[in-house]
């Protein structure tokens, strides 16, 4: 898990504040990925950058925005969020995109709560 | 479209016993299939991964697939549990045919190693 490093590891955030997540790989990868992931439900995939171009956007409220300045780094920027947003929010990243072979390597995530 | 079911919510299995965990999917053609494994309060660990050749494949901690194309399964395995094994296990599948490096996870099984 030491390739993939996220932060904050908690966060307890009321609705109409503004906070932000942040990933970093240390792999030298090229795609990287946000996951949800709510009890008894399988993991969504929210975004996917590859070479810090956005190629996948899986119909998330607007109040995600994910920013991916370099391939090392990838922000989620959460406001306004609701109680249902609750659920722990993983970050991957994998050498490349379009091969589709490559293996995606997960971070600890961090654990959102929305009161 | 790509799939994938995990049929058992749960397995029970006493240390030093094989294991077994199932899993299923649905793709249009060939299928890369992967499993990881994750820890309370962890991120996904990858296992291991098919995505051409021989139908059996090795991967960490001693666990074992085999890909089976007749039966559209991939049931992971180990000839013998230990309880540090227990953890939430999850299959994915990726559809080659599609776009990307785009993988569909199952809901997951709880394994339980009991002494």
């Amino acid at each position: 898990e030491t390739g993939v490093t996220q932060t904050p590891r908690h966060l307890v955030m009321g609705m109409t504040n503004k906070k932000s997540l942040k990933c970093e790989q240390h792999l030298g990868h090229n795609a990287m990925y946000w996951y949800k992931q709510s009890a008894k439900k399988p993991l969504e995939l929210m975004f996917v950058y590859s070479l810090e171009e956005r190629v996948e956007n899986n119909s998330v409220p607007s109040r995600f925005s994910p920013e991916c300045p370099n391939s090392s780094h990838l922000f989620l920027h959460l406001h306004t969020l609701q109680p249902e947003d609750s659920a722990l929010y993983l970050c991957a990243s994998s050498q490349g995109w379009a091969t589709g072979t490559d293996t995606q390597y997960f971070g600890p995530g961090t654990r959102l709560t929305v009161l | 479209a790509q799939s994938v079911a995990q049929p058992e919510d749960q397995v029970n299995v006493a240390e030093g016993n094989p294991l077994t965990v199932k899993c299923t999917y649905s793709v249009s053609g060939n299928p890369y299939l992967f499993w990881y494994v994750q820890y309370p309060n962890r991120g996904l660990q990858f296992l291991l991964k098919y995505i051409t050749g021989d139908n059996l494949v090795k991967g960490s901690y001693g666990f074992e697939a085999e890909f089976n194309k007749s039966q559209t399964s991939f049931h992971l395995k180990k000839p013998s549990a230990l309880v540090s094994d227990s953890a939430l296990y999850f299959c994915a599948v990726r559809d080659p045919q599609g776009g990307g490096n785009k993988l569909t996870f199952g809901t997951g099984t709880q394994l339980k190693v009991e002494l």
